[in-house]
């Protein structure tokens, strides 16, 4: 069956950078979701989409932005990178229900 | 005081026998409870989910949900050495919104 995909897998980015993690939830899946997570820490939500429409917003910094395209792929854009930022970024998906399908992750390094 | 609580572990649990991992959560408007599988470095994997009080099996997995107690726990049996993985509850108020992950409970099956 089809996963999410995610890409890059890995990203490797310098202070104040700028990076674009793609998102291609499940075929006919509707709502996309971001998560972070950070070493050693439980995954932390950040945004979601449903219909292409922020659905929701969660911890997600000024710096971060999102959107989701006409055809339902997702790209979470961060600018200003910090070492903080330095985690694995974790897009999900869903439809109708709230059984959420996680994708492979982009494991994010800034240095 | 986090919003899903789990004992962190690690839990030790002789190969064949019964793994009981517990998670309460403060918000009692939750309506949707999961458990997901994690390995090292790896997304999130769905095992389990529950809606309704009382119990849901599935396979070697039965997920328990006690609304009133604010308490969900899942129990695996015939434990096998590849079930050694961090299992996170995970609460969601109801359809189609974030999931708000507990830390985690680190789970070793020792053969």
């Amino acid at each position: 069956a089809a996963g999410v995909i995610q890409s890059p897998r890995h990203l490797i980015k310098e202070k104040r950078e700028t990076a674009t993690l793609k998102c291609y939830p499940i075929p006919r899946h509707d709502t996309v979701y971001w998560y972070q997570q950070g070493p050693g820490q439980d995954p932390q939500f950040l945004i979601s989409f449903y219909e292409k429409m922020q659905s929701d917003k969660g911890s997600i910094p000024d710096r971060f932005s999102a959107q989701q395209f006409s055809d339902y792929h997702s790209e979470l854009n961060m600018s200003s990178l910090e070492l903080g930022d330095s985690a694995l970024y974790f897009c999900a998906s869903s439809y109708y229900s709230n059984e959420q399908f996680f994708g492979p992750g982009t494991r994010l390094t800034v240095l | 005081q986090k919003e899903v609580e789990q004992n962190s572990g690690p839990l030790s649990v002789p190969e064949g026998a019964i793994a009981s991992l517990n998670c309460t959560y403060s918000d009692r408007g939750s309506q949707s409870f999961f458990w997901y599988r994690q390995y090292s470095g790896k997304s999130p994997e769905l095992i389990m989910f529950i809606y309704s009080n009382g119990d849901k099996e599935d396979g070697r997995f039965t997920a328990q949900l006690n609304k009133a107690s604010q308490y969900v726990s899942l129990l695996i049996r015939d434990s096998q050495p590849s079930d050694s993985a961090t299992y996170l509850c995970a609460v969601s108020p109801q359809g189609n919104e974030k999931l708000t992950f507990g830390t985690g409970t680190r789970l070793t099956i020792i053969p």
